[in-house]
Parts: structure tokens; sequence; C-alpha cells
């Protein structure tokens, strides 16, 4: 099972250029995350897609946005990267409620971004 | 705006010493996910509480939630290099519009030295 997959897993960009970092989920999840990671700051919450067709703003996300494609794709687009979005970045699913309503996250392994 | 701290921030122990970890915040739960993540991948789930004072074991990981739902432990007994990682505790709250979200913590990050 391949879970969460992310591309690319390494980009170097130049201050104001653009890319999208792409995710696809193959567990049939509604609920889907992108998140940011940053050395002792934790993992923060960018744009989340409750479901297909809604996209809602995060904890921090300015600088960037979101399209939901279909069920399985979530991307996250960088419209001109600035240094301060040099981070790790994190896609996540989930199937929505679990135990008593937790939601539990499936993570992808990270796409790494580096702006100069 | 809730306040969520893990304690220690990093931690580097020699093979078979015990350990705890700790996740508080000033704010009620209902309900507190342990992540652990290892370098080059993304956190892995490893248990979900949900009512105050519950303890879960897995092997020789035991979390417990506390009884006011603020605040949660996770001890390892007989630590192992493989142990190694950031923990990451992520309770779930209400953010809003009818919606409830995890919060991660800035997480523990864990060394054993064999």
């Amino acid at each position: 099972n391949a879970g969460v997959t992310q591309t690319p897993k390494f980009q170097v960009l130049k201050t104001g250029q653009s890319m999208t970092l792409q995710c696809a989920q193959d567990m049939n999840h509604n609920s889907m995350y992108w998140y940011r990671q940053d050395p002792g700051m934790g993992l923060r919450l960018i744009y989340y897609s409750a479901s297909e067709g809604t996209t809602d703003k995060g904890e921090v996300p300015n600088g960037y946005n979101v399209s939901r494609l279909n069920k399985r794709e979530f991307s996250l687009r960088l419209e001109s990267a600035a240094p301060s979005q040099t981070s790790v970045y994190f896609c996540a699913s989930s199937g929505g409620t679990g135990v008593s309503g937790a939601n539990v996250l499936t993570f992808g392994a990270g796409s790494r971004l580096t702006v100069l | 705006t809730q306040l969520l701290e893990q304690s220690p921030q990093f931690l580097s122990i020699q093979e078979g010493e015990n350990l705890t970890v700790y996740c508080n915040s000033s704010s009620v739960f209902s309900s507190l996910q342990w992540y652990r993540q290892e370098p080059g991948e993304g956190p892995v789930l490893l248990v979900t509480v949900v009512t105050g004072g519950e303890v879960k074991k897995l092997k020789r990981l035991t979390f417990q939630f506390g009884d006011a739902r603020k605040d949660s432990s996770l001890h390892i007994t007989a630590a192992q290099p493989g142990d190694t990682g950031l923990y990451l505790c992520a309770p779930r709250g209400y953010s809003g519009a009818g919606s409830y979200q995890l919060t991660f913590g800035k997480g523990t990050k864990l060394s054993v030295i064999p």
C-alpha cells in the first residue's frame, strides 16, 4: 500500500519563483491536509480539505493556495516563493472521525523546500 | 488561544534507561494522540487516548491522559535505540465553526544511545 505520496521530495527555488507540491492518497480518505514543519515550531497546519470540493485555511495560510483536484489529490501552490517558506512540507489524509471523533492522520514522507 | 507545551524538548539517554515525556495545555481536549517521527519520514500514529485518566500500553510504551483531559504523558521502559525519534503530542480541540482540529506540540526529540 502506497498510503500518501508526495512529490517532489526535494526542491530548490529562487525568491519569486512558483511551484506546486503534489499529494495523492490511495486510502479513499475524505479529508486531506498540508502542514509545514520548521525547527522548534512543530507541525503547523497550512490548509485542509474536509471533503472533496471544500478547502479551508489553517493556522498559516498566507502565501499559499491549494486545490482539491479530486478525492485522491490535494496540491499546494506557492505563487511567489519567499525565503520564509523554506521548510519541510507534509501532506496528510484522514478517513474522518474514528474513535470518539478522533481524526487519525496518515502522513506522507515530506517535501523539503529551500527558497534562496 | 490554547497553550500547548511538550517537555523536555531534547532528551538523550542510555539504552535500558526509563524516561517520561510530557504534554501540557491550558485547554480541555476531547482526545489526544501521540505520534513518533523518524528522521526523513512523516509522523506515525502511536496511540489515541480519549477518556480522562485513561492509560494505554503499547509494548514498552505507556500513555496516560490526565483526569482533566488537559495533559498527557508517555513513559518508555528500558529504552532501545529503535525508540529514537521525535515524539509529538496532538490534542484534538474545537477550532470554531463546528470544526475540530488537531494541534501539534513542538515535540520531544529523543536519542537513545547504545
